[in-house]
């Protein structure tokens, strides 16, 4: 069974500059989620999708931070224009809807802004 | 108080030995807990996950759950060399959110 994919693995680009990030969940999998991670940090939950819906976005700045996810299966998550803070690991998970939400992650994008 | 919290670190054992880990969470209503391992570099990997109260084995890992303490730990036992990374544990709360503790590096020495 494929996992979680994501592209690009590394983007460096310049501050103001528009970035975006794809991922594609494991194969049934109807919720997805993209993460924040910082060094030495946990992730930390930008947005959470039950098929096409976002459910949970509240911790989304969503003054420069977008996310869809048209047909229920891949993300994209949009980030215009990028700050200097933006430097992290941006990570997609998926998981079944149930009860005990076990989630699996992508390898993800690590973004450099300069 | 943080939402999730995990034993300061880094933690160092000799191989062969056994390594645990310790987490506290804060929102009693939480329904299953995690625990991930993160390699430098690489993204979090599912190892164990528990809901009830209690121990769960699985091979060298051990989950143990205590809900009336909000307790929640990882032993790994004849530790290896590969077993070094950051143990990220992580609490699916009553609100319907996995939470991550901030993690805790693991080096396993020869």
């Amino acid at each position: 069974e494929a996992g979680v994919v994501q592209s690009p693995r590394y983007k460096i680009i310049e501050k103001k500059q528009p970035v975006a990030f794809w991922c594609n969940p494991i194969s049934g999998h109807n919720t997805l989620y993209w993460y924040l991670q910082n060094l030495g940090q946990g992730p930390e939950l930008l947005i959470r999708y039950e098929n096409e819906e976002a459910v949970d976005d509240s911790q989304l700045p969503k003054d420069r931070f977008s996310a869809e996810r048209l047909k229920g299966v891949d993300s994209t998550l949009k980030i215009q224009p990028a700050e200097l803070g933006d430097s992290a690991v941006y990570l997609c998970a998926s998981s079944f809807p149930g009860q005990y939400n076990e989630q699996f992650f992508g390898p993800g994008t690590r973004l450099t802004v300069l | 108080q943080k939402e999730v919290e995990q034993n300061s670190g880094p933690l160092s054992v000799p191989e062969g030995a056994i390594a645990s880990l310790n987490c506290t969470y804060s929102d009693r209503g939480s329904q299953s807990f995690f625990w991930y391992r993160q390699y430098s570099g690489k993204s979090p990997e599912l190892i164990m996950f528990i809901y009830s109260n209690g121990d769960k084995e699985d091979g060298r890992f051990t989950a143990q759950l205590n809900k009336a303490s909000q307790y929640v730990s990882l032993l790994i036992r004849d530790s290896q060399p590969s077993d070094s990374a950051t143990y990220l544990c992580a609490v699916f709360t009553s609100y319907g959110k996995l939470t991550f503790g901030q993690g805790t590096i693991l080096t396993v020495h020869p």
